[in-house]
């Protein structure tokens, strides 16, 4: 089952802050967060393991409530370079090896001078 | 550093035709995902390998396969092309079936008249 997320759109002004927010209905052995640009291939940004986990990438992190299967997205002082649609994608915990990353319907997110 | 390759980059087709889509994963990567994507959507998890066994099967048509070959390149075969199959087909690799860090390829534009 596809992770839900909000907002489906932001618009920012640079320098502005962002939330994205990704949740499941699945007991979750990881969450990534990936952004995209028209035309081009998602890029990664970060996976969360553990519940708690909170991770930074520059002036952008994550963190993960293992328990409520929830996961959020902090930009700070975003740039216009973070301008794209980001997804989240998690991944089920379930017995056996195989795991598949299933995507949320994505956040398109639009920095402004 | 060497990246996912996606071929052909583009692809025109007529319906009832096939295709065939082609990856070549990061070196020692050993798993291969495949997604489709299509116009303002999410990406589609579709099949993954994993040591050139299937790990894994999403939404997938029947009219599709795909395998993993010995050198861990995998091809997406599409048989009986419909318009709905247009889309932007996305492979990604990863070390490791638990679905860590995924790269993804820069992808193929299927597009079927």
């Amino acid at each position: 089952q596809q992770p839900v997320q909000s907002p489906q759109a932001v618009i920012l002004r640079e320098g502005e802050d962002a939330v994205i927010n990704c949740s499941s209905s699945k007991a979750l052995y990881s969450v990534h967060w990936y952004r995209q640009k028209h035309g081009e291939a998602p890029v990664f940004l970060m996976i969360l393991l553990k519940g708690g986990e909170q991770k930074g990438h520059e002036k952008i992190s994550a963190s993960f409530n293992e328990k409520k299967q929830q996961s959020s997205l902090y930009l700070t002082a975003s740039q216009l370079s973070y301008s794209g649609t980001y997804f989240c994608g998690t991944v089920a915990l379930m017995a056996g090896s195989a795991r598949q990353l299933t995507f949320g319907s994505g956040t398109q997110l639009t920095v402004l001078p | 550093a060497a990246g996912v390759i996606q071929s052909p980059r583009h692809l025109i087709k007529e319906k009832r035709e096939t295709a065939t889509l082609k990856c070549y994963p990061i070196p020692r990567h050993d798993t291969v995902y495949w997604y489709q994507q299509g116009p303002g959507q999410d990406p589609q998890f579709l099949i993954s390998f994993y040591e050139k066994m299937q790990s894994d099967k999403g939404s997938i048509p029947d009219r599709f396969s795909a395998q993993q070959f010995s050198d861990y390149h995998s091809e997406l075969n599409m048989s009986s092309l419909e318009l709905g199959d247009s889309a932007l087909y996305f492979c990604a690799s990863s070390f490791g079936s638990g679905a860590e860090k995924l790269f993804f390829g820069s992808g193929t534009q299927l597009s079927v008249l």
